[in-house]
């Protein structure tokens, strides 16, 4: 069954530096999403993605944020300067088309020292 | 603010009963409902999304919605120590981002 494929799990960064965090949506689904969950927290919407460009972001998601599909199959959540609050895990989520339910990667944990 | 709320458990039930969970949400616009479930440490695994009013079915697994009283309810028989997991409700606002917004997930014990 395909899958949502995400790397690394486990990134662990110096507060400051930046990150870029992949995920490879499945091949045939048009809609891109991340999602974050600090520990002990529930799952938070960040930002989602279709057609090239972001359909709509989170109070979460600000400057520090970005995302990007530079290729067919690639998916990117790249946080620059990282905070100690921003550890936790990141989810990417894809889904085929309307009223499709998305399918989440395995997620991958961040860890800001 | 649109919350979907969930009892954090922990639920105990025991092995072969039925376990039910609910989940209750602030949107009367929301249109769509998902079960994900998650084990510790692991990302969310759809377990069954239901739209219409009523029950839906898939082998162990029952959904329930009640759009007139904003209700959602998953419904485990023949409860297995495998389900033991956290189950998290996620509901759609509207059909051109579908956004899932979650509640705080129920903690479900098995009990042998």
């Amino acid at each position: 069954e395909p899958e949502v494929t995400q790397t690394p799990s486990h990134q662990v960064t110096q507060m400051g530096q930046e990150v870029i965090l992949r995920c490879v949506p499945i091949s045939n689904h048009l809609y891109f999403y991340w999602y974050r969950q600090i520990l002990g927290q529930k799952v938070e919407f960040l930002v989602s993605f279709y057609n090239n460009e972001i359909s709509e972001k989170s109070e979460i998601f600000d400057d520090q944020f970005s995302v990007e599909r530079p290729d067919g199959s690639n998916f990117t959540l790249k946080i620059r300067s990282t905070k100690l609050e921003d550890s936790a895990m990141y989810f990417c989520a894809s889904r085929q088309g309307a009223r499709q339910p998305q399918h989440f990667g395995d997620g991958t944990r961040l860890s800001i020292l | 603010q649109k919350e979907v709320e969930q009892n954090s458990g922990p639920l105990s039930v025991p092995e072969g009963a039925i376990a039910s969970l609910n989940c209750t949400y602030s949107d009367r616009g929301s249109q769509s409902f998902f079960w994900y479930r998650q084990y510790s440490g692991k990302s969310p695994e759809l377990i069954m999304f239901i739209y219409s009013n009523g029950d839906k079915e898939d082998g162990r697994f029952t959904a329930q919605l009640n759009k007139a009283s904003q209700y959602v309810s998953l419904l485990i028989r023949d409860s297995q120590p495998s389900d033991s997991a956290t189950y998290l409700c996620a509901a759609i606002s509207n059909f051109g981002n579908e956004k899932l917004t979650f509640g705080t997930g129920t903690r479900l014990t098995i009990i042998p």
